[in-house]
């Protein structure tokens, strides 16, 4: 059974940094491209970033460009968001979610979330 | 970047009916589009993608058309569990984009 589990998320300042994690198991995780996608409570979905199977592609929506930093360790099936600098505007939860190809690619499966606030 | 329009916004429909909704692209996206629903404090799950394949398990009341620009999510009976939020996604090419999403309410 495929899952993800995201942890990491809490409460920090604007201007604070935070490092998300998700451990992903039942599935082959250094086979597959993997996203991260937020939601800001009772608001839309919102693509963030996407990295390849083996790294060396690496896709940022413009807002996060600059401040948020994708990556992954394939030994050991994780995958992570770095995010400094971080606004109000990036109180929302965070979601792994695993690409279903590579590139551009609907999302198959999603973990459960993790909510992060920025408040001071 | 591509733009994504959903409508409406809200839907208010009973058990039983038929519910069409629709996805804009700003260009053309070919077939390069996946309908989610998402139930409240839940993660999304994947209905539809490449615009009408439907994702195994998820029931044949639900089917998807279009290509291009325009698209349709199409419910033929509505049921209790449907009751939900619906958006679709663009993965033509990087940013993925998600539509504003299709709250389906009970009438």
């Amino acid at each position: 059974e495929v899952q993800l589990v995201e942890s990491g998320g809490g409460l920090v300042k604007p201007g604070g940094s935070l490092r998300l994690s998700c451990a992903a198991s039942g599935f082959t995780f250094s086979s597959y491209f993997m996203n991260w996608v937020r939601q800001v409570p009772g608001k839309g979905l919102e693509w963030v970033s996407c990295i390849s199977s083996g790294s060396g592609y690496i896709y940022y929506a413009d807002s996060m460009k600059g401040r948020f930093t994708i990556s992954r360790d394939n030994a050991k099936n994780s995958l992570f968001l770095q995010m400094n600098s971080l606004r109000a505007e990036d109180t929302a939860v965070y979601y792994c979610a695993r690409a279903n190809s590579v590139g551009a690619s609907e999302i198959d499966y999603w973990g459960q979330g993790t909510l992060v606030t920025v408040s001071s | 970047d591509i733009q994504m329009t959903q409508s409406p916004s809200t839907l208010s429909a009973s058990v039983g009916d038929r519910v069409t909704i629709t996805c804009r692209a700003s260009q053309s996206i070919g077939i390069w589009l996946a309908w989610y629903q998402q139930k409240p404090g839940k993660a999304p799950n994947l209905l539809i993608k490449k615009a009408s394949s439907l994702e195994s398990g998820v029931p044949s009341r639900f089917s998807g058309s279009g290509s291009g620009t325009e698209f349709t999510l199409t419910i033929s009976s509505l049921q209790p569990d449907d009751f939900a939020t619906y958006y679709c996604q663009q993965y033509n090419s990087f940013p993925l984009i998600f539509g504003g999403g299709t709250e389906v309410e009970i009438k």
